[in-house]
């Protein structure tokens, strides 16, 4: 079946300026997260949503950053004011039941950001 | 605070040596931890994950992990190395209480031929 799919693949954008990036989960899977990857860094949690709800968003910077998932399935992660420090890949991860214990996360291929 | 931390942001090994890829981890509780390998330009991968239930833990493309309280480590090995193995290699440790990844900073895998 179809693996987790982020879109678009690589935004630029300037500095200041508004984005969104999307993410569709595989289908059927309750639980969605997003996370960060700078350049030569591991991926760093931003937030995870159980069905609808963000269940813990402990994870995102500042309040420039904000993400929804209004039906429990597609999600878009928002962000203001756009700084050259956002820059990084944005990925996505989704599994069957945030709520089981160690279960596995399936990540997307990601979104590249760079703010000029 | 939980943290993993990967010694060697690059190894290298010749075609058929022995992989050894290290990952120490640091948890308050007894941690579920993760092996995901990151192909370029494709999104990570699980490779394998420990969760208690034995201590050596076997993944896919022959890899393997043993987890080592003792020594707060789950190394990743493999007996000989392929050239499709390069790639970069995660490390991830997920508490029983919650559900975000803590992830190292990965380790870049070069295999000479």
């Amino acid at each position: 079946g179809a693996g987790v799919s982020q879109t678009p693949s690589n935004k630029v954008t300037e500095k200041g300026k508004y984005v969104e990036l999307r993410c569709d989960p595989i289908s059927g899977h309750t639980a969605l997260y997003w996370y960060r990857q700078s350049l030569g860094q591991g991926p760093e949690f931003l937030i995870y949503f159980q069905g609808t709800g963000a269940a813990d968003d402990s994870g995102l910077p500042n309040d420039r950053f904000f993400a929804v998932r209004p039906e429990g399935s597609v999600s878009t992660l928002k962000i203001q004011r756009t700084e050259r420090g956002d820059s990084a890949v944005y990925l996505c991860a989704s599994s069957r039941d945030g709520g089981l214990v160690a279960n596995e996360q399936f990540f997307g291929p990601g979104t590249r950001l760079t703010v000029l | 605070a939980q943290s993993v931390t990967q010694l060697g942001s690059h190894v290298s090994v010749s075609e058929g040596a022995l992989v050894l890829l290290r990952c120490n981890y640091s948890s308050s509780v007894p941690p579920y931890l993760f092996w995901y390998v990151q192909y370029p330009n494709q999104g990570l991968q699980l490779l394998l994950k420990y969760t208690s239930a034995a201590t050596l833990v076997k993944g896919i493309n022959g890899f393997e992990a043993e987890f080592k309280k003792s020594e707060t480590s789950f190394h990743l090995t493999k007996p000989s190395a392929h050239m499709s193995d390069a790639a970069e290699y995660f490390c991830a440790v997920s508490l029983n209480t919650g559900n975000q990844f803590y992830f190292g900073t990965g380790t870049s895998l070069t295999v000479i031929p």
